[in-house]
Order: structure tokens, then C-alpha cells, then sequence
């Protein structure tokens, strides 16, 4: 049974860029959350969707930031206009249920915005 | 915020047990803890969770308070790929508990 998969694992944008982080859950997980992790700090809850549902997006940022999880294909993070300040690394983790199941993390990726 | 209290770091020697504590004073009847930890630049990895029992994997033994205010996680025979920085977290069993709040954690270094 292959993890939860991210791609790409480094993605470097110039300012004012769109970067579009992509993640498949493992088999039978229909729970996504995206987690940010900015240098030299701990990780930090943005997102958490079911398929074609956004349930809680309390942790994104207004402005600039959305995410997807469609019927078909993997769960997509997009930032536009990328800024400097959106340099961290982005982690995806997936469950099969949304409450009391443990959350398996992918291997991230690692925005750098110059 | 993280409801969970946890030593900046310790060190243990390999093949010692180490045992990391965590305080959760404020944890509610419906909260589950849960331990997660992160290998330098990896993902989290989950280890173990638990409610009020003592609890044991292949990984790691959690031991909890009988008030439940406190925990210790026990790696019983630490090796050097151990070294990672712990996360004790406290989450509620119900649909408002989906996410994980991360604190700052244990960095665990375990030395030859």
C-alpha cells in the first residue's frame, strides 16, 4: 500500500508566480489536510477536505490561497502570486475518516519563492 | 494553540530507553493523546495514541496518568534513527478534532 504522495517534492517560484502543490492520499483515504511548516517552526493546520468538499479552512490565509480535492485525481494547494514570505514546507496528510483515525503524512514539498 | 507542554529537548544514549514527558493538564473526558514525530526535513510520522489505558505498538509505549493530565511516551530501546523531534498532542474524538495542532515539541537526540 504506497504512502500519500506529494509532487513535486521542490518547486521554486519568483515572486508574483502561481505554485500548485499536488497530493494523492493513500488507498481508502477520502480525508485530506494540508499543514504548512514555515523555517525553524512547527507545522501548522490549513485545510481539511473530503472529496469535493472543503470541511474546515480555518488555518488558510485569505487571500492567495485555495485548495481542491476533486472526485477524480489528487488534492491540489494553489498559491498565487507567491510572495517570499510563502517559502516553508507544504505537508499533505491523509486518513480514512475524519475523526478519531491517525493522519499519515507525505514526504512534503518544499516551496522556496525568490 | 497547543494544549500540550513538552521539554525543548533531551538527549539519551543508544540503546537506553528514553522516555519523553508531556503535560496536558486542561484535557477533556472526549480528548484522545496522540504522539507524532519528525525525522529532520520528513513528514510526521504517527506513533501511537490513547485515551486512558496504557497502550503499546511496535514503535513505543504510552504511558497515561491516571488523572490523565500527564503522559510519557517510552522508545524502549533507543537507536540513533530515533533522533527526531517528538509532538504530544491532545485531540478530541469528534468531527471538531480533525486537525492537529502541533506544539514545539521534543527534540530528541540520541547519542552513540
Amino acid at each position: 500500500n504506497a504512502g500519500v504522495m506529494q509532487n513535486p517534492r521542490h518547486l521554486v517560484r519568483r515572486r508574483g508566480q502561481e505554485a500548485r502543490l499536488r497530493c494523492s492520499p493513500m488507498k481508502g483515504h477520502s480525508h485530506v489536510y494540508w499543514y504548512r511548516q514555515l523555517p525553524e517552526e512547527g507545522l501548522k493546520f490549513m485545510v481539511y477536505l473530503q472529496k469535493e468538499n472543503i470541511i474546515d479552512e480555518s488555518g488558510m490565509p485569505k487571500e492567495r490561497f485555495s485548495a481542491e480535492f476533486p472526485k477524480e485525481g489528487p488534492s491540489i494547494l494553489r498559491i498565487q502570486q507567491v510572495v517570499r514570505g510563502d517559502s516553508a514546507a507544504y505537508f499533505c496528510a491523509s486518513s480514512p475518516a475524519g475523526t478519531s483515525y491517525e493522519q499519515y503524512f507525505g514526504p512534503g514539498t518544499r516551496l522556496t519563492v525568490t | 494553540d497547543a494544549k500540550t507542554t513538552q521539554p525543548p529537548s533531551m538527549d539519551c544514549a543508544e540503546g537506553r530507553a528514553a522516555n519523553l514527558p508531556c503535560n496536558h493538564s486542561t484535557i477533556s473526558g472526549n480528548e484522545y493523546v496522540y504522539w507524532y514525530r519528525q525525522i529532520h526535513s520528513q513528514g510526521p510520522q504517527y506513533i501511537i495514541h490513547g485515551l486512558k489505558n496504557n497502550e503499546t505498538n511496535e514503535m513505543a509505549s504510552l504511558i497515561i496518568t491516571e488523572d490523565r493530565k500527564s503522559s510519557t511516551l517510552i522508545l524502549p530501546h533507543a537507536t540513533l534513527r530515533d533522533t527526531a523531534v517528538y509532538y504530544c498532542i491532545v485531540r478530541p474524538n469528534n468531527n471538531a478534532g480533525n486537525m492537529l495542532t502541533f506544539g514545539g515539541g521534543t527534540r530528541l537526540m540520541v547519542k552513540p
